[in-house]
């Protein structure tokens, strides 16, 4: 079954940390590029990072870069999304993306279910 | 960061056509043809419906289709049905391996 489930969530202080994970199973994992997308209670979509096939290359949004950072391990199917210096602003669902489809770029046709992070004190 | 204009509504009666916009810059919409279109439900992941402008995957019914103008996409429902009330949302590439979504469209279906 083609699937992505992401795991990590909760419910932390501001400026603390927390890594999410995202385990993919159902595809050749290792060939496809991997996202993060967020999204705020109530709110739209934000893209957070991307990380390449190989993990070479990774890149993020400009509201957390500096304060994330995107990794994967390819021999264990799984992405993730460490997430440091916390604040309220970055309270959201955090969903896993990729695209397996098409060679296309930039699109995603594969979500998981979003893991929640609320940043309270 | 930059966020993609949508309408934050939009309704339309069952049978009816509906068209959403999603306007951002020579950057980014005007400049690639990577804009995407999402259909969300409440609790739900999005799910894809157009990619690269007005390409639909496998399964996405004929009644969603795409198209660019300048800096301006936009997402047609033809055909409304009840099953169609849902969020949409744009995505556009903006270079420098950025990626922009839009504010989102409440779509009712009335």
């Amino acid at each position: 079954q083609v699937q992505l489930v992401e795991s990590g969530g909760g419910v932390v202080q501001p400026g603390t940390s927390l890594r999410l994970s995202c385990a993919a199973s159902g595809f050749s994992f290792s060939s496809y590029a991997m996202h993060w997308v967020r999204q705020a209670p109530g709110k739209g979509l934000e893209w957070v990072a991307v990380i390449w096939y190989d993990g070479r290359n990774k890149y993020y949004g400009d509201s957390v870069k500096g304060r994330f950072t995107i990794s994967r391990d390819n021999s264990k199917n799984t992405l993730y999304l460490q997430a440091n210096s916390l604040t309220t602003e970055d309270t959201a669902l955090y969903y896993c993306a990729t695209q397996i489809s098409s060679q296309a770029d930039w699109y995603f046709d594969l979500w998981g279910r979003g893991t929640l992070v609320t940043v309270s004190s | 960061q930059s966020v993609l204009t949508q309408p934050p509504s939009a309704s339309g009666s069952p049978g009816q056509s509906v068209t959403i916009s999603c306007t951002g810059t020579s950057s980014d919409v005007g400049h690639y043809n990577y804009v995407s279109w999402y259909q969300q439900y409440p609790g739900k992941a999005p799910k894809i419906l157009i990619y690269e402008v007005n390409k639909r995957p496998s399964g996405v019914p004929y009644r969603f289709s795409g198209s660019k103008s300048g800096n301006t996409a936009s997402l047609t429902v033809s055909g409304l049905q009840a099953e169609d009330e849902a969020d949409y949302y744009c995505s556009s590439y903006a270079g420098s391996n950025n990626l922009l979504f839009g504010g989102g469209t409440k779509l009712t279906v009335l």
